[in-house]
């Protein structure tokens, strides 16, 4: 059983669409990430979701809008997608902030 | 504010020499330091970690030694193999920066036969 899954895996799309990606764990963890990762593998973190609420929210434009409708499940939705979205997306979770985190295997996005 | 710095890649090994990736860190409390490993097409797993100064994380013939005096966390093996090939992230969880993890930018070791 994966412990963190996240779909989908690639993602091609055009400018201006929208697009989701969806992201589960089933650690039992309370706390739910979503990280950037750019071409230079330089990782930065978007949201962090503790019992459902936001508790992380760096500045990421607002067409980035994140969704936990339970603690096990954390979405991200990407309005008016742009060139520069285009980069990695790790779903992560981890039992309280500051403890060890899990990755997902990444959602490789690529707007054209 | 908490930060993590970490020596620039590529770095590029022959078989079985030894490694280190440095890691220097700055925190206003008594973080919590870890390294992550990535393999190419994956997510990062956690490699080894130390909690309190002087602690020595060690996983895969990989250690790391908590050196609160220099605020250090340096990566070693002492005999990389092929498949050790990867990006190596150190990072830092600090109580008093809320708990939120910080990540250095990742040095990337290639490992050749």
């Amino acid at each position: 059983d994966t412990a963190v899954s996240q779909t989908p895996k690639y993602l091609v799309t055009q400018m201006g669409n929208d697009k989701s990606i969806k992201c589960e764990q089933n650690l039992g963890h309370d706390t739910m990430y979503w990280y950037k990762q750019d071409s230079k593998k330089f990782l930065k973190i978007m949201f962090s979701y503790n019992n459902k609420e936001l508790i992380i929210n760096e500045t990421v434009p607002n067409r980035f809008s994140p969704k936990s409708p339970d603690k096990a499940h954390l979405n991200l939705h990407i309005n008016s997608l742009e060139l520069g979205d285009s980069a990695v997306y790790f779903c992560a979770s981890s039992q309280e902030s500051g403890n060890t985190i899990y990755f997902g295997e990444g959602s490789w996005l690529t707007v054209v | 504010g908490d930060s993590v710095t970490q020596m620039e890649g590529p770095v590029t090994l022959s078989e079985e020499a030894f490694l280190t990736i440095n890691c220097t860190y700055t925190a206003t409390g008594y973080p919590s330091l870890f390294w992550y490993v990535q393999y190419p097409g994956e997510g990062l797993q956690l490699l080894l970690k130390a909690t309190k100064a002087d602690d020595k994380g060690s996983n895969k013939g990989f250690e790391a030694t908590y050196r609160k005096e220099t605020t250090s966390f340096h990566l070693e093996k002492g005999s990389v193999q092929v498949s050790d090939s990867a990006v190596y992230f150190c990072a830092l969880s600090d109580r008093t920066g809320g708990f939120k993890t910080i990540f250095g930018a990742g040095t990337r070791l290639f490992v050749k036969a």
